[in-house]
C-alpha cells in the first residue's frame, strides 16, 4: 500500500521569497516520487521525479526536491518565487514493484503575492 | 501536434445523453490512463490500458465505458451520467505500464452533467 500527504492545502509567499511545499509519503516498497504542477484550466505538468538515483532532484523552472528516506519526505523547494509559479502542486508516489499506479496527494495551492 | 490532446475541452450533457471523450497521444507511448479530478478530492485513477489491453478498472461504474482501439487513442464513452459525475477528466500516457515511467497529461475535458 502507498499514500501521500501534502501537509499544507494552501501556501502563500511573496514574490522573490523562497517556496517550500511539504510532502510525506508511505510505501511498502522502494518508491518513485514525482511533483506535478497544474495551472488553472490546464492539465498536469511534470516538474521533477525521483527514482532511487540522486536524492536531490532538480526540475524545471528552478524547482528541486530532496528525498529523505529516514523522514519519508519529499519536499519541493524553490529559492525565489515568481508570479507565474502560482498554481496547484501535487506530490505523487508510485510503487517500483508494481504497475504504474500513481497515488496523488491532495494538492497544495501556491499563491504568490506581488 | 505534440504531447497529449483531449477533445472536447468542455462538455455539458444531460443525464440521458450519450457522449464520448477522446484522447490522443503523440509520444509513442504504450500505456494510457483516464483520471477523474473532482473539486476537493485527490485525482482518482479510473482505467489503465497497456498495449491496447485494459489492465486496471478502478471500480468505475458501468456508465463509464473506455475504449482503446490502438496505443495512440483512448476514448471514454458516457451514458446516463449523474450530476456527481461532473468533474475534470484527464487523460495521460506513459512509456509503459510497468516500472516508474512518468505520466504525461492532457489538458482535460471539463464535464458538466445537468
Amino acid at each position: 500500500a502507498q499514500s501521500v500527504t501534502q501537509l499544507d492545502s494552501h501556501v502563500s509567499v511573496s514574490e522573490g521569497t523562497p517556496v517550500l511545499l511539504r510532502c510525506n509519503y508511505s510505501s511498502s516498497y522502494s518508491p518513485s516520487l514525482f511533483w506535478y504542477v497544474q495551472h488553472p484550466n490546464k492539465g498536469l505538468q511534470l516538474l521533477l521525479k525521483y527514482t532511487s538515483a540522486a536524492t536531490l532532484v532538480k526540475g524545471i523552472n528552478g524547482f528541486e526536491a530532496e528525498f529523505k528516506k529516514s523522514e519519508t519526505s519529499f519536499h519541493l523547494t524553490k529559492p525565489s518565487a515568481h508570479m507565474s509559479d502560482a498554481a496547484e502542486y501535487f506530490c505523487v508516489v508510485t510503487n517500483n514493484n508494481a504497475g504504474n499506479m500513481l497515488t496523488f496527494g491532495g494538492g497544495t495551492r501556491l499563491m504568490v503575492k506581488p | 501536434e505534440t504531447g497529449v490532446t483531449q477533445t472536447p475541452r468542455h462538455l455539458v450533457m444531460g443525464m440521458t445523453n450519450k457522449k464520448s471523450l477522446k484522447c490522443e497521444q503523440h509520444l509513442g507511448h504504450n500505456a494510457m490512463y483516464w483520471y477523474k479530478q473532482s473539486a476537493k478530492k485527490p485525482l482518482e485513477l479510473m482505467f489503465v490500458y497497456n498495449f491496447k489491453e485494459q489492465t486496471e478498472n478502478n471500480s468505475v461504474p458501468s456508465r463509464f465505458s473506455p475504449e482503446c482501439p490502438n496505443s495512440s487513442h483512448l476514448f471514454l464513452h458516457l451514458h446516463t451520467l449523474q450530476p456527481e459525475d461532473s468533474a475534470l477528466y484527464l487523460c495521460a500516457s506513459s512509456q509503459d505500464w510497468a516500472g516508474s515511467w512518468e505520466q504525461y497529461f492532457g489538458p482535460g475535458t471539463r464535464l458538466t452533467v445537468t
